[in-house]
């Protein structure tokens, strides 16, 4: 139990769907974050939200859409995706979106394993 | 920018310890140095944190000398569940790098019986 609940752990989705990803976390943290990890390469910064406001967002394509209601969800919204967006995507949260002198660790969840079709 | 780099892979058998050295030369006054372990198709897991000397914890040990141009994570005592990727990340998560926490490739630690 890593106090970050992603859902679903597996998705097969066609190009043309659109689905939701889901994430929670139960550690009282403020600031949430969506990672993308395709085979073989690093984790990739997608989006951050802080206090549910958000404040980093890697040059996305439009097809991803977060969203966060309150400081223990977080969302991604996915449509008309390509095979190449096929990946592990993982949400972490930390206790504050840093700033300088201050650091605060990462805690992520398991992931769900998106495959486009 | 405060990159990192560590080897893409290391072998140990099981009751070695295990040191993992990142280099990371242009590391900031204010950076942290935090190592993560990630097991296949998990997300990463925090090991251990520091700024500078030694800090140990329950999982590892951290070294990291005066100059803080490198960082070394000891695992005592391994065995074949601490085969996973291990991460080294510095900054001060979205301060540096344009506001980016960049993970690296990760080193792959293989626990042989």
């Amino acid at each position: 139990e890593t106090g970050v609940t992603q859902t679903p752990r597996h998705l097969v989705m066609g190009m043309t769907n659109k689905k939701s990803l889901k994430c929670e976390q139960h550690l009282g943290h403020n600031a949430m974050y969506w990672y993308k990890q395709s085979a073989k390469k690093p984790l990739e910064l997608m989006f951050v939200y802080s206090l549910e406001e958000r404040v980093e967002n890697n040059s996305v394509p439009s097809r991803f859409s977060p969203e966060c209601p309150n400081s223990s969800h977080l969302f991604l919204h996915l449509h008309t995706l390509q095979p190449e967006d096929s990946a592990l995507y993982l949400c972490a949260s930390s206790q504050k979106w840093t700033s300088a002198a201050e650091n605060s660790p990462l805690h992520f969840g398991n992931g769900t394993r998106l495959t486009v079709t | 920018l405060a990159k990192t780099t560590q080897p893409i892979s290391m072998d140990s058998y099981e009751g070695q310890e295990v040191n993992i050295t990142c280099s990371h030369n242009n590391i900031a006054t204010n950076d942290y140095i935090t190592w993560y372990q990630q097991f296949p198709s998990q997300g990463p897991r925090f090991i251990i944190q520091g700024y500078k000397t030694k800090v140990t914890n329950e999982v590892a040990s951290l070294f990291i000398p005066a100059d803080r141009k490198s960082s070394t994570l000891s695992l005592p005592r391994v065995s074949l569940s601490d085969t996973a990727v291990y991460y080294c990340l510095v900054g001060v998560a979205f301060y540096n790098q344009g506001g980016k926490l960049i993970f690296g490739q990760g080193t792959e630690l293989s626990v042989k019986p």
